[in-house]
């Protein structure tokens, strides 16, 4: 079975700052690796995604994440926040076998303060 | 491109009634999710279509939940009849079928069953 943790369900930071939020995955054959952001009231955006190619992942709106299979970690970062990055942020693992199944984490609430 | 289209956006209902959510997933799009999202949790599967067979629905409480995907596109999830514990977010989501392919979300139904 696969599953996903991510610490902090409400992270908090001021605007221009470094956004990290945690991401770490448990499967027991290679992964896929998401990362979604939902605002209120919409449905659910894909931010960038790791399928075995390239562990350091870019993807919209500036952010990245890099896949450590020594720590089973999929941390999202973002060099410098912006308002309008306030959302709910989740992780994501589907396994690589086909079915494209998700399991989602329980979410990160990210707060940007000025 | 057109999006995933979901109806109604918010129902509300008491227990014991029964409801019905529309999809109309993106045009080409051979897989079909729909998902339960809790007040503070992570969406969770319920059923997978792939064109209009099953492919996973072992989430799915089939003792009030049903689906269906008639034609292979549109589908429609009910519940009949009702509990206080189905309150959520039900989304609808599409994809090719090939595994780690990027599923597109429709914006919700919100559903508060009083």
């Amino acid at each position: 079975a696969q599953s996903v943790t991510q610490l902090g369900s409400h992270v908090s930071v001021s605007e221009g700052a470094l956004v990290l939020l945690r991401c770490n995955y448990s499967s027991s054959v290679p992964p896929y690796l998401f990362w979604y952001v939902q605002y209120p009231n919409q449905g659910l955006q894909l931010l960038l995604k790791y399928t075995s190619a390239a562990t350091l992942v870019k993807g919209i709106n500036g952010f990245e994440a890099e896949f450590k299979k020594s720590e089973t970690s999929f941390h999202l970062t973002k060099p410098s926040a912006h308002m309008s990055d306030a959302a709910e942020y989740f992780c994501a693992v589907s396994d690589t076998g086909g079915g494209n199944k998700l399991t989602f984490g329980t979410g990160t609430q990210l707060k940007v303060e000025l | 491109e057109a999006g995933v289209a979901q109806s109604p956006r918010y129902k509300i209902i008491e227990k014991r009634q029964s409801v019905a959510f529309w999809c109309n997933p993106i045009s080409g799009h051979a897989t079909l999710y729909w998902y339960q999202q809790i007040l503070g949790q992570g969406p969770k599967l319920l059923i997978q279509f792939q064109n209009n067979g099953v492919v996973d629905d072992s989430q799915l409480p089939k003792d009030r939940f049903s689906a269906e995907r008639l034609k292979g596109v549109d589908s429609t999830l009910k519940i009949q009849p009702a509990k206080l514990e189905d309150s959520a977010v039900y989304l609808c989501a599409s994809s090719f079928p090939a595994g780690g392919n990027e599923q597109f979300f429709g914006p919700g139904t919100r559903l508060t069953v009083l």
